[in-house]
C-alpha cells in the first residue's frame, strides 16, 4: 500500500514551459486535492475533485488546470509556467461518502518546482 | 470566509516539558478542525481532528487538542515533549459543508535534548 505518490519529485522549468504533475492514490479515495506550499503561507488549495470526471477550483486556481480521468489519478497542469509558480506542490486524498468532508486527508511527499 | 491563525512562528521547549501549539479559527458555520505535522522534506501527516462531541480530542503520538468554542481555539498539546516531535505543525479548519480546508501558516516546534 503506497498511499499517495507524486511524480516527479523535483523539476526545474523555464518561464513559459509547460508540465504535468501526476498524483496517484491506491486507497480508493473519492476526493483528491492539489495544494501549493509557500514559506509562511501554509498550504493553499489549487483545485480539487470529489469524484472521477469532476473538478473544481480552490483558493488559487489561476495558471493551473487539472483532470481526473481515473479515480486513482489526479493531474495538475501548468500550461505556461511563471516564476510565481515556484513552490512545493502537494497532492492529497480522502474518503468520500456520507460525512466524507469530515475525513482526514492523506498527503503525498510533494513535488518541488522551480521556474526560472 | 474561514481562516486559521497560528500566532507563534516558533515554539521551543526542552525534552520532557509540556508542549503547546496555539491555533485560533474563524468560521461562519460549524468548525471542523484538524492538526497535521510535517517532517523535513515530507508530506503532511494527520494527527487529530475535532468534528463534534467531546471537546478534548486525543490523537497520534501522544498529542491531544482542546476545542474551545467561546475562545474559537483549538490548541495542540503534549504533556511531555520528545526530541522527535521537532517538526512543522499546521492547524486547519473546514467551515460547515465547504470542501475547502484552510491551513494556518504553520508553527515550527523545536524540542531540545
Amino acid at each position: 500500500n503506497a498511499g499517495v505518490t507524486q511524480t516527479p519529485k523535483f523539476r526545474v522549468l523555464k518561464t513559459g514551459q509547460s508540465m504535468t504533475l501526476l498524483c496517484a492514490q491506491d486507497m480508493n479515495h473519492e476526493y483528491m486535492y492539489w495544494y501549493r506550499q509557500d514559506p509562511g503561507m501554509g498550504l493553499r488549495l489549487i483545485h480539487y475533485s470529489v469524484g472521477e470526471g469532476t473538478t473544481a477550483k480552490g483558493e488559487v486556481p489561476d495558471g493551473y488546470n487539472v483532470s481526473r480521468l481515473k479515480k486513482q489519478n489526479f493531474l495538475l497542469g501548468l500550461e505556461s509556467a511563471a516564476p510565481s509558480q515556484t513552490s512545493v506542490y502537494f497532492c492529497a486524498s480522502s474518503k468520500g461518502g456520507a460525512g466524507g468532508i469530515y475525513n482526514e486527508q492523506f498527503f503525498g511527499p510533494g513535488t518541488r518546482l522551480t521556474v526560472l | 470566509a474561514q481562516s486559521v491563525a497560528q500566532p507563534e512562528d516558533q515554539v521551543n521547549v526542552a525534552e520532557g516539558n509540556p508542549l503547546t501549539v496555539k491555533c485560533t479559527y474563524s468560521v461562519s458555520g460549524n468548525p471542523y478542525l484538524f492538526w497535521y505535522v510535517q517532517y523535513p522534506n515530507r508530506g503532511l501527516q494527520f494527527l487529530l481532528k475535532y468534528i463534534t462531541g467531546d471537546n478534548l480530542v486525543k490523537g497520534s503520538y501522544g498529542f491531544e487538542a482542546e476545542f474551545n468554542k467561546s475562545q474559537t481555539s483549538f490548541h495542540l498539546k503534549k504533556p511531555s515533549a520528545l526530541v522527535s516531535d521537532s517538526a512543522l505543525y499546521f492547524c486547519a479548519v473546514r467551515d460547515g459543508d465547504d470542501y475547502k480546508l484552510s491551513f494556518g501558516a504553520g508553527t515550527t516546534v523545536t524540542v531540545r535534548a
